[in-house]
């Protein structure tokens, strides 16, 4: 069965530190998302991607990368990691622009 | 910020009785659609509808769409203990971003 993975399932790291979280996805979708959620904003959109070589910066970008190599995976990384960056990370994936997103089991990323 | 806004932030009912729950947003959107995250898990995608829809059903979920008051309502009918969840809206604007709501948590009581 297609699915959506995403490893660490938890991190903890120290402030200043480079971390990179992956997300796969066996669905072969073109469209990828990375989102964060913390209590009281829901959750926000930090990059998109909508094929290959194709990145986008979402709501809560400043801090975060991710590049698009191939279809399967989208890898979000901390360039160096502050404690407002603690939080659950979920990746998904959606067929379509406008269809329903998949979503992995998410991370959490606690700073220190 | 287009995030949406769910309402009631917290539910509580009894098993049995039904469950709304309201979305509301800021813009022009293509679509409108509800999720459920249960304790710990991703979110699971459970019905969409679009911009000119004003109603859809899917088994005992109800959703109301009024584009001209920028909201959206859930309905969960005769509510089950496993229907406990955080439920959110997300709407995807004219630009194609994706703005997910706060959420509401619902609590149902066997």
């Amino acid at each position: 069965d297609a699915e959506i993975t995403q490893s660490p399932r938890h991190k903890i790291t120290e402030t200043g530190r480079q971390v990179t979280l992956a997300c796969h996805q066996t669905w072969n979708h073109n469209n990828m998302f990375w989102y964060r959620q913390d209590l009281g904003h829901g959750l926000r959109l930090i990059h998109y991607s909508y094929g290959v070589q194709d990145t986008n910066k979402g709501e809560v970008s400043d801090g975060y990368s991710v590049s698009r190599s191939n279809t399967e995976d989208l890898p979000l990384t901390l360039e160096s990691a502050a404690s407002s960056q603690t939080s659950v990370y979920f990746c998904a994936s959606s067929e379509s622009k406008a269809a329903e997103q998949y979503f992995g089991p998410g991370t959490r990323l606690t700073v220190t | 910020s287009q995030q949406g806004e769910e309402d009631p932030q917290a539910l509580s009912i009894q098993e049995g009785e039904n469950a709304t729950m309201n979305c509301s947003y800021k813009t022009s959107i293509n679509n409108l659609q509800w999720y459920r995250q249960n304790s710990g898990r991703g979110l699971v995608h459970l019905i969409l509808i679009r911009s000119n829809e004003r109603e859809k059903h899917s088994g005992r979920l109800r959703v109301t769409l009024d584009t001209s008051k920028k909201s959206s309502s859930l309905l969960i009918t005769a509510s089950r203990a496993a229907d406990t969840a955080s439920y959110f809206c997300a709407t995807d604007d004219t630009g194609n971003q994706f703005y997910f709501g706060t959420g509401t948590s619902l609590t149902v009581i066997p």
